[in-house]
């Protein structure tokens, strides 16, 4: 049964940093692997998605990468800003398509 | 608590026809998630609704897509006509406060 763990679990980051959040993953036959931010009361919002044969994704300030031989995927972002509080979400997919998410990283930029 | 219930749990139907997704939240949540599976574009969005009323349909992806919620036990998604692009697993998710807790999902398969 696959189980994902994010690191850590809350965050608070003067703004402008740059920042590593971490998600491990326990089964490497994964499908594909997608961060989403999740903003009290709506929906997930995804972020960038990658595909179990792909290394990285980039998207404006964010950069993502996956190393299935390790189990683990770090979402970088760059610059951060207090628009980018918000908890974020790690979301493995199985070949089957099963979900399976992480516990949430809630991040804080502070002005 | 059952959870998440969403019928049917597999659907196969042909180009033009209309199809009917179900949900029914977990008791006392008052905000409700429809998401889209696709091999391509992962886990997105689709509508969400808070106390029975539609707040983003943003990621509705045409016309032919509709939801509603009639009342806080029950919402449907509906297709017409469908398409083979329509394909995909349908996630329906609740939550009262932060966290999402989603359905096993439908899988759709338009041929």
């Amino acid at each position: 049964k696959q189980e994902v763990t994010q690191i850590p679990a809350a965050l608070s980051v003067p703004e402008g940093e740059n920042l590593v959040l971490n998600c491990s993953f326990t089964d490497s036959a994964i499908y594909n692997l997608q961060w989403f931010r999740q903003d009290p009361g709506k929906g997930l919002t995804s972020l960038l998605l990658i595909q179990s044969s792909q290394r990285e994704q980039t998207s404006g300030r964010l950069n993502a990468s996956l190393d299935k031989s390790s189990g683990r995927s770090t979402l970088y972002i760059a610059a951060s800003q207090p628009g980018d509080s918000a908890t974020y979400l790690c979301v493995s997919s199985g070949s089957a398509r099963q979900l399976t998410f992480g516990s949430g990283t809630q991040l804080t930029v502070l002005p | 608590d059952a959870g998440v219930i969403q019928s049917p749990r597999h659907e196969v139907t042909e180009m033009g026809q209309e199809v009917t997704l179900r949900c029914k939240p977990i008791s006392g949540h008052n905000s409700l998630f429809w998401y889209r599976q696709t091999m391509m574009r992962g886990l997105e969005l689709l509508i969400y609704f808070n106390n029975n009323v539609p707040i983003d349909d943003s990621g509705m992806p045409e016309d032919r897509f509709s939801a509603k919620m009639p009342n806080a036990s029950f919402s449907t998604l509906k297709i017409q006509p469908s398409e083979p692009r329509d394909s995909a697993v349908y996630f329906c998710a609740s939550s009262s406060v932060e966290t999402q807790y989603f359905g096993p999902g439908t899988r759709l398969l338009v041929l």
